[in-house]
């Protein structure tokens, strides 16, 4: 069974600074991993996602994550945060099956940037 | 190019009744997954919808029921709700002939149950 583990319920930062959202994830198959941001009462947004090939990966609105297997991670980073990350942010794992594909997701890591 | 589009919005039942929840999804895409995200936590998967059946299921009851039509649209059942079933539902849409490594996801339906 697929899992996925979001290290900080909470976090919050300076605008400006360093956005780090840490995941680790397990998976008995080579995983499929993904990040989505959700803004209140909204649905969810892809920020980005690995498939296969560059283990680093860049998505949406300058955040970037890093596949490392060994380490069975896939941390989000923004170099430099804006009063716009301000929001709930899902990691996900997905196993892709011929009878199709299911995300499974961490609890989420809720953002807050302090001007 | 629309999106996925769920309605309704909002959502309030009382204990004992059902509900349904609708999806539209994405132009092009064929395949419609549910989730159930209960306030503070992530999304749970329910089911998936592939050509007009059920093709992977999440563990959730018997009373979670679903159909998607020859359109690809796709609704979601509930019976006999528990206050339990209190939730944000969400759909997601995606495309299986491109691995369904992409999935679009409504606005979902906020339900509460009273």
């Amino acid at each position: 069974a697929q899992s996925v583990t979001q290290l900080g319920s909470h976090v919050s930062v300076s605008e400006g600074a360093l956005v780090l959202l840490r995941c680790n994830y397990s998976s008995s198959v080579p995983p499929y991993l993904f990040w989505y941001v959700q803004y209140p009462n909204q649905g969810l947004q892809l920020l980005l996602k690995y498939t296969t090939g560059a283990t680093l990966v860049k998505g949406i609105n300058g955040f970037e994550a890093e596949f490392k297997k060994s380490e069975t991670s896939f941390h989000l980073t923004k170099p430099s945060a804006h009063m716009s990350d301000a929001a709930e942010y899902f990691c996900a794992v997905s196993e892709i099956k011929a009878a199709g594909n299911k995300l499974t997701f961490g609890g989420g890591t809720r953002v807050l940037v302090k001007p | 190019d629309a999106g996925v589009t769920q309605s309704p919005t909002h959502l309030i039942k009382t204990r004992g009744q059902q509900v349904t929840l609708r999806c539209s999804p994405k132009s092009g895409h064929d395949t419609v997954s549910w989730y159930q995200q209960a306030l503070g936590q992530g999304p749970q998967f329910i089911f998936q919808y592939y050509e007009e059946e059920e093709r992977q299921r999440g563990n959730f009851p018997d009373r979670f029921s679903g159909h998607q039509f020859p359109n690809y649209s796709s609704e979601l059942n509930v019976n006999a709700l528990l206050l339990g079933d209190s939730a944000l539902y969400l759909c997601a849409s995606s495309l299986r002939q491109g691995g369904n490594t992409e999935a679009f996801f409504g606005q979902g339906t906020r339900l509460t149950v009273v």
